[in-house]
């Protein structure tokens, strides 16, 4: 697509609850990155994915949050268990890895609310 | 590990007013990317710089990349009500995690009452 695209732009759930996130990176873009942007707060890091590499896990808050990656492309993030601190904009982030590749492409995010 | 210290938090603009904002780091970077985010958007990217001392222009906002590499400052010139917004930057330094970059926590922009 033109642009990374996330679903669902919006979504509420349930304390307890389980929850995917949805991107869908810029085509061929190699690197894949989530953060979490809590209200009029700065980005925070959560996962970054490279290739075929290991992904960088190191930001995950805790072991109720993953994230896969198929095929190179899509990536899914899970939280499991939601709870009410976790609401915030989900962002998913692609880029070119080598030449322009710390640029980092930006979807539009997903807002959830945890009730 | 890392940090990096965006300045100011945030301030208020008048129209045509000219506007400065930096970031500092711990450690020496060999990027610096400047974002805005408007309100229910992700960031978009605004300037990008690559060698210590790069001095790059988009329209009325500059940027440099600092000769110490630990610094990157973004100037808005003659500012407009749509520039109101967050401004972040963020730098990729050598090894660590998180894809080696880090981001500030913004400065906000805002028109002045």
């Amino acid at each position: 697509g033109a642009g990374v695209s996330q679903s669902p732009s919006n979504k509420v759930t349930e304390k307890g609850k389980d929850v995917e996130l949805r991107c869908d990176p810029i085509s061929g873009h190699t690197a894949l990155y989530w953060y979490r942007q809590s209200l009029g707060q700065g980005l925070e890091f959560l996962i970054y994915f490279q290739g075929n590499s290991a992904p960088d896990k190191s930001g995950l808050p805790s072991d109720r949050f993953s994230a896969e990656r198929t095929g190179g492309s899509v990536s899914t993030l899970t939280i499991q268990r939601t709870q009410q601190e976790d609401s915030a904009v989900y962002l998913c982030a692609s880029s070119l890895f080598g030449q322009g590749g710390e640029k980092l492409f930006f979807g539009s995010g997903t807002q959830l609310s945890v009730l | 590990g890392q940090q990096l210290n965006q300045s100011p938090q945030s301030m208020f603009i008048q129209e045509g007013e000219d506007v400065s904002m930096n970031c500092t780091s711990s450690s020496i970077f060999n990027t610096w990317l400047w974002y805005k985010q408007d309100p229910g958007e992700g960031p978009v990217l605004l300037i990008a710089l690559y060698k210590a001392g790069e001095l790059t222009s988009n329209g009325r906002l500059t940027a440099q990349f600092g000769i110490t590499r630990k610094d990157s400052f973004l100037n808005i010139s003659a500012s407009i009500p749509s520039d109101v917004g967050i401004y972040f930057c963020a730098g990729r330094g050598y090894g660590g995690s998180q894809g080696n970059l880090i981001f500030g926590k913004g400065t906000k922009l805002s028109v002045k009452p």
